[in-house]
């Protein structure tokens, strides 16, 4: 089983809050993704990184940012909550040589009212 | 761009009949790799299998073996002997050397006792 860890689980809050999502993980990749997925829908790359210091926007534009201060550490931060950003979070890693799978973290249910 | 369509939102399966899904993938690349993903309900998103492009040999483990024709930009899943464990959501993957993941719009499998 993968070693990627999310917290929390689920999370309830109100509009205009300041949330952080975290992702961890054990297995030294250097790659790290956050994506996102409504509920029985596909996911979509928010965010990426490919080593420490370095972060990207992926294919889905996203008002949130990531920072990657740490290779086992890449946590998601919503300035300003609102309900639009309602969502499963998913987070993965995987090893630099492009064609490694990507193993998932369990993901946050963000629920913002 | 590349894209992967799911065409098949939905099936369902009779436990210990097999079942295949589909998938289709679009891309202008000659080396990419192509993956099936399970998400269960509520839970991690784990790997089911994989291929390599360069590969024809059509990659199988234990139950569940695909049916890759490069030609055709076709990638199908064939769950045999199915079990109730094996009802989840199934998503079909491509990705190249960039490492990132392009997922179809998932296929939702239900087993039937």
């Amino acid at each position: 089983e993968a070693d990627i860890y999310q917290t929390p689980r689920y999370l309830v809050i109100g509009t205009g809050k300041k949330i952080t999502l975290e992702c961890s993980q054990t297995m030294g990749h250097d790659k790290m993704y956050w994506y996102q997925q409504d509920p029985g829908m596909e996911l979509h790359l928010i965010h990426y990184s490919y080593g420490v210091n370095s972060t990207e926007k992926g294919d889905l534009s996203s008002e949130s940012t990531v920072s990657r201060i740490r290779t086992e550490h890449f946590p998601l931060t919503l300035e300003s909550a609102r309900p639009s950003h309602t969502s499963q979070y998913l987070c993965a890693s995987s090893w630099t040589s492009g064609f490694n799978e990507q193993f998932f973290g369990p993901g946050t249910r963000l629920t913002v009212l | 761009a590349q894209t992967v369509t799911q065409s098949q939102p939905e099936m369902s399966v009779q436990e210990a009949e097999t079942v295949t899904l589909s998938c289709t993938y679009d891309t202008s690349e000659s080396d990419y790799y192509l993956f099936w993903y399970k998400q269960p309900p509520s839970r991690q998103m784990i790997l089911v299998i994989r291929q390599e492009a360069y590969k024809q040999q059509n990659a199988t483990e234990n139950r569940f073996s695909v049916n890759f024709q490069k030609a055709a930009k076709s990638f199908s899943l064939k769950i045999s002997d199915s079990q109730l464990g094996d009802a989840a959501m199934y998503f079909c993957a491509y990705t190249s050397n960039t490492g990132k993941l392009i997922f179809g719009q998932g296929t939702t499998l239900q087993v039937k006792p």
